[in-house]
């Protein structure tokens, strides 16, 4: 375990249904990212929480949507995805304004049927 | 817009040396910094390079120059459980952009 914890491992779902993925750090970190990993692609960043305000949306498609309550958690709610959104989704924290030394958590490995 | 371009796979072979190297263009230019992922685990942080220079921690080494928007990572004493990717990644004000991956494979 790395201090983030991410759940389920593994989820497949249909295109109308709706899940949510759950990120939990231990890290006293105050700064949240989802990332998107596809094979052979770069990791795309989705969304950056940074003290629990939403600072950055990287023009991701409205079905998902992320929610962060306090500084030690952080959602991605999933609704009417595509075959092409199966993908690994990585959650990640920092200490807000250190660029580097992301911890990231195991990932969640999403199969949109 | 900000990228990065690493090769996509590189063979070495155990015990050997091998470097893996990174250009970027960016704006906002923070750092650049590397992680290890092996399959179906989670990316792990290797090093970071805030200046230009050689950062050296235990076998692995780091280097950067900004002038040339480069750098790279220096792997030594290969071993068979170094097999995995290693991104490079740009820091930016507020978030990290990953390149693509190299996937090392490691030889006996």
């Amino acid at each position: 375990e790395t201090g983030v914890t991410q759940t389920p491992r593994h989820l497949v779902m249909g295109m109308t249904n709706k899940k949510s993925l759950k990120c939990e750090q231990h890290l006293g970190h105050n700064a949240m990212y989802w990332y998107k990993q596809s094979a052979k692609k770069p990791l795309e960043l989705m969304f950056v929480y940074s003290l629990e305000e939403r600072v950055e949306n990287n023009s991701v498609p409205s079905r998902f949507s992320p929610e962060c309550p306090n500084s030690s958690h952080l959602f991605l709610h999933l609704h009417t995805l595509q075959p092409e959104d199966s993908a690994l989704y990585l959650c990640a924290s920092s200490q807000e304004g250190h660029n580097y030394g992301y911890t990231f958590g195991s990932g969640t490995r999403l199969t949109v049927v | 817009g900000q990228s990065l371009e690493q090769p996509s796979e590189v063979t070495a072979v155990e015990g050997a040396i091998v470097q893996i190297n990174c250009t970027y263009q960016t704006s906002g230019f923070y750092g650049l910094s590397w992680y290890q992922q092996h399959d179906g685990g989670a990316p792990t942080f290797l090093s970071y390079n805030a200046l230009d220079g050689l950062e050296e921690t235990g076998r692995f080494s780091s280097f950067l120059s900004r002038s040339d928007s480069y750098g790279y990572l220096l792997l030594q004493e290969l071993q068979m459980k170094d097999s995995a990717s290693y991104f490079c990644a740009v820091g930016s004000a507020s978030k990290i952009i990953f390149g693509s991956g190299t996937r090392l494979s490691i030889r006996p």
